[in-house]
């Protein structure tokens, strides 16, 4: 099975900019993959911020973006709020294995 | 409002059964795509199982694998885990999610201890 990599931990400074990445074992990541990602504070459920790659749901703030970036799948803040201090979640399909994989998470914390 | 509630949670043995449901509502649940996840206290998310919109095709995770069928029943809005072979390994909470739509359930808490 597949291993999706990310970050495990990362620190920004409110205000600033920070770019989450998402790996494959299998190589590049492509927008056949169709990227997720989930974020999930601590006591609560997860929640879809980005999908297919870069499409955003009603809910998710302006301030995050999905992109592909170098052969990973990327999730940026610009103008980090205290309240997107979270766990994020990359996911992706395998449409070849018939199988979706989640990274490990990131740790990010606003300080 | 959408709303995705799941149930069927509890304690259970080792090698035995338990069945979830997700009760689906404020959307149209008989053209979703839908998703088991599950994360293990303290633990990632991981996948579980997705489902197609008419229930015709189910794909698992290897971990579950001829142990989990996964279901639906559109006119009742509800979707379905059934677990068997239970091994304490498959402590978790349990979540429900409808993929692109981006909504999640609250979970249900499953314990397999003897």
């Amino acid at each position: 099975q597949a291993v999706v990599t990310q970050e495990p931990s990362l620190t920004v400074s409110p205000g600033g900019t920070v770019t989450l990445t998402c790996g494959s074992s299998t190589g590049a990541v492509a927008s056949g993959h169709s990227p997720y990602w989930i974020q999930q504070k601590p006591g609560q459920a997860p929640m879809t911020l980005i999908y297919d790659t870069s499409n955003k749901h009603s809910w998710t703030p302006a301030r995050f973006s999905g992109s592909l970036l170098g052969g990973k799948a990327a999730l940026t803040l610009s103008g980090a709020q205290p309240e997107d201090e979270a766990d994020y979640y990359c996911l992706l399909s395998y449409t070849d294995v018939r199988a979706r994989v989640f990274g490990g998470g990131t740790k990010l914390t606003v300080l | 409002e959408v709303q995705l509630v799941e149930s069927g949670g509890g304690l259970v043995q080792p090698g035995g059964s338990l069945r979830l449901s997700c009760a689906a509502s404020g959307f149209t649940f008989s053209n979703s795509w839908m998703h088991w996840v599950r994360q293990a206290p303290g633990k990632g998310l991981v996948w579980v199982s997705r489902i197609n919109s008419d229930g015709s095709s189910a794909i698992y995770a290897d971990s579950v694998k001829g142990r989990f069928t996964t279901s639906r029943d559109n006119a009742k809005n509800t979707l379905y885990l059934q677990m068997n072979s239970l091994r304490a390994e498959d402590t978790a909470v349990y979540y429900c999610d409808s993929g692109p739509l981006g909504y999640w359930g609250q979970g249900t808490l499953v314990t397999v201890s003897s």
